[in-house]
């Protein structure tokens, strides 16, 4: 089943206790990115990611960080979270070729509560 | 830079139709999108306009005109489960990156 997962669905932390979240696809996409939703903004862009190795900013990066070292996975970093970093995370992947490229796929979605 | 501009919030009676549009700002278009989503789930695709004109998929349909940035996505026959969030989103710059409006909120009455 093509498909989008991320791992963990729900996290609470603290202040400063650096985490990964990580995202993985199996249908082979070139593009990989992450957005982050709070009430009333949509989905923000954080990262994207055209291929592997190749990473840019999206429109909200600060305090993030992220690496594509291999085609299928795409993990998020907060190095020092901050409460203002308590939102829900999508990780969303397609293709880059053809009309199938304007159709995007995304992962069930990580809760983060920074304390 | 990329920017995109949809209503708030649009309320309906089921069995009616509706149409929720999305102007836009890009430099360099690729195609504009349509997302569907649940609260509490993810963003799901509905579709996608790469050219001028009009695409049906049953009971939806989406139009693209390049020339006025401009797009919109119509629901027909609504029905209670169309409540949703609708997001439109382009791709575009310099690589195809896409980039997502802040979404309409459709509550559907009975």
């Amino acid at each position: 089943e093509a498909q989008v997962t991320q791992n963990p669905r729900y996290l609470i932390t603290v202040t400063g206790k650096k985490l990964t979240v990580t995202c993985s696809q199996n249908m082979n996409h070139e593009y990989m990115s992450w957005y982050r939703q709070d009430p009333g903004l949509g989905l923000r862009q954080i990262y994207y990611s055209m291929n592997v190795e190749v990473t840019d900013k999206g429109d909200v990066p600060e305090g993030y960080k992220v690496s594509r070292k291999e085609k299928r996975n795409f993990p998020l970093i907060l190095e020092s979270p901050s409460p203002n970093q308590t939102s829900l995370y999508f990780c969303a992947s397609s293709s880059l070729i053809g009309r199938s490229s304007g159709e995007q796929y995304f992962g069930p979605g990580t809760r983060l509560t920074v304390t | 830079g990329q920017s995109l501009e949809q209503p708030s919030e649009v309320t309906a009676v089921e069995g009616a139709i509706v149409q929720i549009n999305c102007t836009y700002q890009t430099s360099g278009f690729y195609g504009l999108s349509w997302y569907q989503q649940h609260d509490g789930g993810a963003p799901t695709f509905l579709s996608y306009n790469a050219l001028d004109g009009l695409e049906e998929t049953g009971r939806f349909s989406s139009f693209l005109s390049r020339s006025d940035s401009y797009g919109y996505l119509l629901l027909q026959e609504l029905q209670m489960k169309d409540s949703a969030s609708y997001f439109c989103a382009v791709k575009g710059g310099s690589q195809g990156n896409l980039i997502f409006g802040k979404g309409t909120k459709l509550s559907v009455k009975p």
